[in-house]
């Protein structure tokens, strides 16, 4: 089946620094969606990616749809011992609205 | 926002029951749902999609006669586990999608925690 690569797999970084993250499939997905999720809680939305080459910020978040229509990746700027959670990437196929997600990326925030 | 409502929030029950897990789209009508299951640390996985007033399609490997789905309504779809055993155990998320304007975003549920004994 598709599969998303989703690195890195885990960060504990300092709080304040910056934060990135990216995903890479061999397929082209039509759409990019990034969720985050806390223990025991359902994937709730960041950012969701329409086009190939858009940028798109939420607050402290950006994330980026690839040209290649490939890849995205999701920065966070001047962590916050909050954002610490597990963070996936989603994508979906043209035509269809299943989401494909990546394995996640465990964030550890050091305050 | 969208929101998505699951009930129960979790769920013990002995071996060799059936478990009915709801999901409710509170705000928006949802004429698709997605039902995934979440081991300890590992990604979703989506065990079916469904569809409101017809049947849901499962992805391979997902055993449909075991994980009975249920869409009735724009705003409800039900998710049974027949017969459960304790490699049942898991957490189930639902989510919504079908929302006007985005149509290609999912709203997950806050999950459902079986665990089988």
């Amino acid at each position: 089946g598709q599969q998303l690569n989703q690195s890195p797999q885990s960060m504990f970084i300092q709080e304040g620094e910056d934060v990135s993250m990216n995903c890479t499939s061999s397929s082209i997905f039509n759409t990019w969606l990034w969720y985050k999720q806390e223990p025991g809680e359902g994937p709730v939305l960041l950012i969701a990616l329409y086009k190939a080459g858009e940028l798109t910020s939420n607050g402290r978040l950006t994330a980026q749809f690839g040209i290649t229509r490939k890849d995205s990746f999701l920065n966070i700027s001047a962590s916050i011992p909050s954002d610490v959670g597990i963070y996936f990437c989603a994508g979906q196929l043209s035509g269809g609205n299943k989401l494909v997600f990546g394995a996640g990326t465990i964030l550890r925030v050091k305050s | 926002g969208a929101v998505v409502s699951q009930h129960p929030s979790w769920v013990i029950c002995k071996s060799g029951t059936s478990v009915k897990i709801e999901c409710r789209s509170l705000d928006f009508q949802a004429t698709t749902m997605f039902w995934y299951r979440q081991f300890p640390k590992q990604s979703l996985m989506l065990m079916a999609t469904s569809n409101e007033g017809s049947k849901a399609t499962y992805e391979q490997g997902v055993e449909k006669d075991k994980f009975l789905i249920n869409h009735a309504s724009l705003t409800l779809s039900t998710l049974t586990v027949t017969s459960a055993h304790p490699e049942d155990s898991s957490f189930y998320i639902c989510s919504a999608g079908g929302l006007a304007g985005s149509y290609n975003e999912q709203f997950f549920g806050p999950g459902t925690r079986l665990t089988v004994l």
